[in-house]
């Protein structure tokens, strides 16, 4: 399987929260990133974590981490139409020059 | 935070023709500088890493011949798709990172969307 993996496709309602999960293999990961790309755009980083934490919150976005499940979410409240992108989860580890390894990306539509 | 360009942001050249684009670092200092590729609905996919003033790192499968990659100073980095041809065609993404707090992340450039006819 993937290294990282994340599912393709969220469809929320306008105003509600959206939970993008993220599962990854590497147990020596030491940060954990989302990263948000609009249409046509490049990629805009949006938050991360690292690896001994096991939440942030920053405004309306909240990362989980459970290393031992090695898994991420990202949650954002009161979903708004501009919200609209596709999402990456990526990992990188102090020994690998902090490369992320990027997820395929998941797709949040929101709807009014 | 920090911001990363490329230039230029579309570019439309015939089969056989060179291309290059660059990728800057504004406001800080970037010691590492990345390239990436992405194909439609895709993740992305790692070209090569160059590092100032040493030649660049190719991942596997990416012919180094066929991507130039120079990084001149902490600011420049340029890509360069040599006798492009139509499967060259895709989304160009830079990114760099910086000595200190930047390190641990990678800021993106806007991309590049290449079209070779």
């Amino acid at each position: 399987g993937e290294d990282v993996e994340q599912s393709l496709f969220l469809s929320v309602r306008e105003g509600d929260s959206s939970v993008i999960n993220c599962t990854y293999t590497d147990s020596s990961s030491t940060y954990l990133y989302w990263y948000k790309q609009e249409p046509g755009a490049g990629l805009q980083l949006l938050t991360y974590i690292f690896s001994n934490m096991d939440m942030k919150q920053d405004q309306r976005l909240t990362v989980l981490l459970n290393k031992k499940d090695k898994h991420l979410s990202l949650r954002i409240a009161d979903t708004q139409t501009g919200d609209s992108a596709i999402y990456f989860c990526a990992e990188s580890i102090r020994g690998g020059s902090y490369i992320p390894t990027f997820g395929r990306g998941t797709s949040l539509i929101v709807h009014p | 935070g920090a911001v990363v360009s490329q230039h230029p942001s579309r570019v439309i050249c015939k089969s056989g023709t060179s291309v290059k684009i660059e990728c800057r670092s504004l406001d800080f200092q970037a010691t590492t500088m990345f390239w990436y590729r992405q194909f439609p609905k895709q993740s992305l996919m790692l070209m090569a890493t160059s590092n100032e003033g040493s030649k660049a790192t190719y991942e596997q499968g990416v012919e180094k011949d066929k991507f130039l990659i120079n990084h001149a100073s902490l600011t420049l980095s340029t890509l360069t798709v040599t006798s492009a041809h139509p499967e060259d065609s895709s989304f160009y993404i830079c990114s760099a990172s910086g000595a200190g707090g930047t390190k641990e992340t990678q800021y993106f450039g806007p991309g590049t969307r290449l079209l070779v006819l």
